[in-house]
Formats: structure tokens, sequence, C-alpha cells
């Protein structure tokens, strides 16, 4: 089994753009799609990113993902940082019969 | 309008075994490409994937857990069970049903809202 490595937590302020990383331990990145979800305090997470940087429909284009196979990480942007942004972030990617979440991401929006 | 929601003892004893349904609505686990999966969040912690079963009857299980878990569905009463023996105070924890459709790689695009399971004596 691979794991998912994301940093504990960032901070921005509102309006700046912010990334956050999810690094996978053992076999490409590229190999399987990473998702993206968010989790407001007290809610189930939500979906913001799928198949590695599509948008579900009602995420705003704030919103986006990429891949890089250099770094074998995935990473989810944010940009225009709203208060409302503030949230848990997960990635989660998948192999033959194992889904995988990172360890999620506390974003601060000061 | 797809619902889900989970059900179950809220207070376990360690060395029990937890039984959890899953209820939902709007959708039929009968329809190709249907998926409900378990997951679940200990207290301030990050989410772990669980289990999965499809709807022609596959079954998945986390490998680091699969020797205590069984996950069934009963799609005339659109449940889903899962049962978890030898329950340990680390296994305290919010529990979510989830759905996914569509591709093997689909997300999980609806939710139940969790219902926290206290493992305890």
């Amino acid at each position: 089994n691979f794991m998912l490595a994301q940093p504990h937590s960032v901070s921005e302020s509102p309006g700046k753009t912010v990334t956050i990383s999810c690094t996978r331990s053992s076999g490409s990145i590229a190999s399987n799609y990473v998702l993206w979800y968010q989790q407001r305090p007290g809610s189930s997470p939500t979906t913001v990113i799928y198949e590695d940087n599509q948008r579900p429909s009602g995420v705003p284009d704030r919103f986006s993902g990429s891949i890089d196979s250099s770094s074998n990480s995935a990473s989810l942007t944010i940009s225009g940082l709203k208060t409302e942004d503030e949230a848990d972030y997960y990635c989660q990617s998948y192999d033959t019969s194992n889904w995988v979440f990172g360890g999620g991401t506390k974003l601060t929006v000061l | 309008q797809v619902t889900l929601k989970e059900s179950g003892p809220a207070l376990v004893k360690p060395t029990q075994t937890l039984t959890l349904t899953c209820t939902f609505s709007g959708f039929s686990l009968s329809t190709s490409g249907m998926r409900v999966s378990w997951i679940r969040q200990p207290p301030g912690k990050a989410l772990e994937w669980l289990a999965r079963i499809d709807w022609d009857d596959d079954k998945f299980y986390s490998t680091s857990l699969k020797t205590r878990l069984t996950i069934s569905k009963d799609t005339s009463k659109n449940q889903v069970v899962l049962t978890m023996t030898n329950m340990d105070p680390v296994d305290t924890a919010t529990y979510y049903c989830a759905r996914s459709y569509g591709s093997w790689y689909s997300d999980f695009d609806y939710w139940g809202q969790g219902t926290l399971v206290t493992v305890s004596s």
C-alpha cells in the first residue's frame, strides 16, 4: 500500500493564492487519479477536484488541481482566497483495491 | 435526491463487535456502477477508507483492517451493513457511508452525516 503525505497546515490572507501538496509514497502519482475533498468543521467532506484537475459543478474556478510526476505529487491551488475556504482538505487516490486518503491539511484564512 | 444515513450504537465495549447500517435513498445499489463505501474519522484526525461494496456484490477491504471487517448489502431495503470485530478504543471515530457512481475511480459524491462510535469499557 502507498501513502499520501500532506502538510499539516497552511495559512494565507484573503485574496491571496495557496497551494496544498500531496505526495505519493510509492507508485506513480500519474498512474491513478487524485481527488480532493473539502471538510468544514462539523460537516461531511465534499469533492472539490476529481480526476486530477476536474471541478464538480458548483465548485468555483478558484479551485484547481494538478499533478507533477517529477515530485510524484499532486497539488490543490485555491486562488482569491475567501474566509469561507477555511477548512480541512484531503487528497485521495487508489490502487487496484484500496482507496487512500492523505493526512489532511488545515487551511486557515486570516 | 440522494441521501445516506448511518445508524448503530454510540458506545461499544472493547472486544465487542460493531454493526453499522447505512440506509440510503435516491439511488439503487442494483444499478450498474453504483458503489457504497464506509470511511471513518477519529476525532481530530484524518479520513480512513474501510470497505466498499459494488452493485455486482464485489467487496473490497482496507488491507490493514480486512481481517476484522465484513460488508454486505440488502438491495431490497436500500441498506449496506458493516461489521467490525474486536473493537478497541483506537477505533473510536465518526463512521461515514458514502456513495460513488460510475468509474472505478469515481469520487465519493454523497456522504452521510456520520455516526460517532466510542469504544470504552
